[in-house]
């Protein structure tokens, strides 16, 4: 049963420290997402690459937030220096997507809850 | 941008009655997408819609997408308490394969 995996699951971190999210996308996937999840925001995409390569991160925070993906087995979001107002659940998607296809179903991963103090 | 507006935010209802969450975009979509949220989940894909009018059916969900494939909606036959959750719609639109997410309904089902 494959699935997206994250870590850590939850985190709490003072503010001005750097806080960074893994996620492990479905093998063979070749479409990485990072959402933010809010009760005031709902559901925002921060970034996503396809091939390991960033298509979008228009909706990232450029000057604090960065999103990479070293090989095509690990995607990482960094915050630094965080902020209160960062503290939302984070939550990386994956999907398989085919040339011809319209859009990929994505799969979540259970996400990771982010706490800034 | 694209903007995809979702009604109602929250709906209550009895175990047995009936439920529609509604999805409008500001912007023709090229697909829909719907998920579901359990409470402390993380969104679980439910369906895609591709073509003008079409609707789908997995059991007691019925999804239509618009003729315009400017709006969609999700009915729930006789709701069970599983199917506590928010749901979300999802489109893209044009060349973009990154999805827009609505703002979500949040269903409780009452026993």
């Amino acid at each position: 049963d494959a699935r997206v995996t994250q870590t850590p699951r939850d985190k709490v971190t003072e503010m001005g420290q750097e806080v960074t999210m893994r996620c492990q996308p479905i093998l063979g996937h070749n479409t990485v997402f990072w959402y933010r999840q809010t009760m005031m925001q709902g559901l925002e995409l921060l970034a996503y690459f396809r091939n390991r390569a960033p298509l979008d991160d228009s909706g990232m925070p450029k000057d604090r937030f960065s999103a990479e993906m070293p090989d095509a087995t690990l995607a990482t979001l960094k915050i630094q220096p965080s902020e209160p107002r960062d503290s939302a659940v984070y939550f990386c998607a994956s999907g398989l997507t085919y040339l011809r296809a319209l859009q990929e179903t994505q799969y979540f991963g259970p996400g990771t809850r982010l706490l800034v103090l | 941008g694209q903007q995809v507006m979702q009604i109602p935010q929250y709906q209550h209802v009895q175990e047995g009655e009936d439920f529609t969450t509604y999805c409008n975009s500001s912007t023709t979509l090229s697909n829909i997408q719907w998920y579901k949220q359990r409470p402390g989940g993380h969104p679980v894909f439910l369906i895609q819609l591709v073509k003008s009018g079409e609707v789908k059916k997995q059991k007691r969900l019925t999804f239509q997408f618009g003729e315009a494939k400017k709006n969609s909606s999700l009915h729930i036959t006789a709701t069970q308490t599983t199917d506590v959750g928010t749901y979300f719609c999802a489109g893209s639109s044009g060349s973009a394969r990154q999805l827009t997410f609505g703002s979500g309904t949040q269903l409780t089902v009452l026993p």
